[in-house]
C-alpha cells in the first residue's frame, strides 16, 4: 500500500496570504488528523475528519479551517498568513479513527515558509 | 486537556550506551500510548504502542516500553544504542475521545 502522501513538500508565501495544503491517506483509511510541527513545541494537533465530517478540533484560531473529501483526501487552508504560522504541517490517517485501537501513519509533510 | 511530557530535550550517548527516555501524561482515564521516531529528513515512523495487556511492549528496532499506571508514564528504553538511533522521539497519547497528544520530543544523538 502506498503510504500517506502530502502536496506540497515545501511551500513559500508572504504575510497575509493564503494556503491550502493537500493529503491523501493511505487506501482504505478514512480518518484524516492534521499537526503543526515546530521546534520546541513539537506536535500540536490541528483537527481531524472522519467521513467527510470534522470530528475534533485543536486549540488554533479560525484562520485555520480543513475539508474532507468523498474518497478521504483532506485539505487544510490558512488564511491571512502570518510569520508565526511557519512550521512543518503533518497529515496522519488511521483506518477507522474513534473507539478503536487505531495507529495513525504519517505523512512526510509540507515545511511551509512565511516570509 | 491532556498533556504529555518529555523531561530530556536533548540527549546525547555513546554507541553501546543504555537509553531510557521519559514521557508522563496527565489524562487519569484509558489512554493507548505510542512513541514515533523521526530520523534525520525522514518522516514521523511508530516506533511502539500500547493499547492494553502486558504493560511491557516491544516495538522495532530493539526499542520497548513499559507503562504504569500509577506513575502515568511511559519511558522508552534500549540497552545498547546504536548510531543509526540518532533521531528525534515523540511520546504520544491518544484519549477516549481519539485525540491524540504529542510531546515535545526528544533529540537524541549517538556518537559513534
Amino acid at each position: 500500500k502506498a503510504g500517506v502522501t502530502q502536496t506540497p513538500r515545501y511551500l513559500i508565501k508572504t504575510r497575509g496570504q493564503q494556503v491550502t495544503l493537500s493529503c491523501s491517506p493511505i487506501s482504505g483509511h478514512r480518518s484524516v488528523s492534521w499537526y503543526q510541527q515546530t521546534p520546541g513545541q513539537g506536535l500540536q494537533f490541528l483537527f481531524e475528519y472522519f467521513s467527510e465530517t470534522q470530528r475534533n478540533k485543536g486549540n488554533f484560531p479560525g484562520r485555520f479551517s480543513g475539508r474532507q473529501f468523498s474518497n478521504s483526501r483532506s485539505e487544510m487552508n490558512v488564511s491571512t498568513l502570518e510569520l508565526g504560522d511557519s512550521a512543518l504541517y503533518l497529515c496522519a490517517s488511521s483506518s477507522r479513527g474513534q473507539g478503536a485501537q487505531e495507529t495513525q501513519y504519517f505523512g512526510p509533510g509540507t515545511r511551509l515558509l512565511v516570509l | 486537556a491532556q498533556s504529555v511530557s518529555q523531561h530530556n530535550h536533548h540527549v546525547i550517548l555513546s554507541e553501546a550506551a543504555s537509553l531510557e527516555l521519559g514521557c508522563n501524561y496527565s489524562y487519569g482515564g484509558t489512554v493507548n500510548l505510542f512513541w514515533y521516531v523521526q530520523y534525520p529528513g525522514q518522516h514521523l515512523q511508530l516506533l511502539l504502542k500500547y493499547f492494553s495487556g502486558d504493560p511491557l511492549v516491544k516495538g522495532i528496532k530493539g526499542f520497548e516500553a513499559e507503562f504504569i499506571k500509577s506513575k502515568f508514564s511511559f519511558n522508552l528504553r534500549k540497552p545498547s544504542v546504536q548510531w543509526s538511533d540518532t533521531a528525534e522521539y515523540f511520546c504520544a497519547v491518544r484519549d477516549t475521545g481519539n485525540q491524540f497528544y504529542f510531546g515535545t520530543g526528544t533529540s537524541l544523538t549517538v556518537i559513534p
